[in-house]
């Protein structure tokens, strides 16, 4: 079965800070895809960003960017130049195979001015 | 091109009653997965329907059920509401079910059983 683990149940920046969220994660699949959803007040997940596993290469968007470390099964979101905007509850999820996306508990992100 | 529609968006029930939620995916998209959200529990996954197949189930108990049409819209259906019951329902769509496209989420139901 797979489990997704977020360790840091509230964190808090100032804007144009960077901040890094982390995610552990165990899967027995092979070929699997990890993602990082966004959700704000508003209550809409929004997926930021997506990472396949048998990519080495860390997925990045625009302000968003991954540390994959495949083998520590570790999934953390870098957030740079935080802004206001950004204030939201994070999930990292996990999805293997036919397996289903599992989340993990989510972490509130608050920037501050 | 329209997202995830949810309908909808505020419930309030009484327990004993029953509830259908409905879900429309994307155009073209033939997986959909359910999810119940609690402060407690946070994302729980409910069942997940592609091709109007149920591919994944999770553990709930059987008041809880669904089913997905040949258009790809998905209801699911909750039988004698508890109070436990109350909770933001989310509802998530894919091309292929399979993780390579990511998820679309709907903005969800927000069901209060009293």
């Amino acid at each position: 079965a797979q489990t997704v683990t977020q360790s840091q149940p509230e964190m808090s920046v100032q804007e144009a800070e960077t901040v890094t969220l982390s995610c552990t994660y165990d899967t027995s699949e092979n070929n699997y895809y990890l993602f990082w959803y966004k959700q704000p007040p508003s209550r809409q997940m929004i997926l930021v960003i997506r990472q396949e596993a048998y990519k080495q290469q860390n997925a990045t968007e625009n302000r968003f960017s991954v540390n994959f470390q495949k083998a520590a099964k570790s999934f953390s979101l870098k957030i740079s130049d935080s802004q206001l905007g950004d204030t939201a509850m994070y999930f990292c999820a996990s999805k293997g195979g036919s397996e289903k996306l599992v989340f993990g508990k989510g972490m509130k992100l608050t920037v501050n001015p | 091109k329209a997202g995830v529609t949810q309908t909808p968006r505020y419930l309030i029930k009484t327990r004993g009653q029953q509830v259908t939620l409905s879900c429309s995916p994307i155009s073209g998209h033939r997986s959909v997965s359910w999810y119940q959200q609690t402060p407690g529990q946070g994302l729980q996954f409910l069942f997940e329907y592609f091709s109007e197949t149920q591919r994944n189930k999770g553990n709930f108990p059987g008041r809880f059920s669904g089913r997905q049409f040949s258009n790809s819209r998905s209801e699911m259906n909750v039988s004698t509401l508890e109070l436990g019951d109350s909770a933001l329902y989310l509802c998530a769509s894919s091309p292929t079910g399979t993780g390579d496209y990511g998820y679309t989420f709907g903005s969800g139901t927000r069901l209060t059983v009293v």
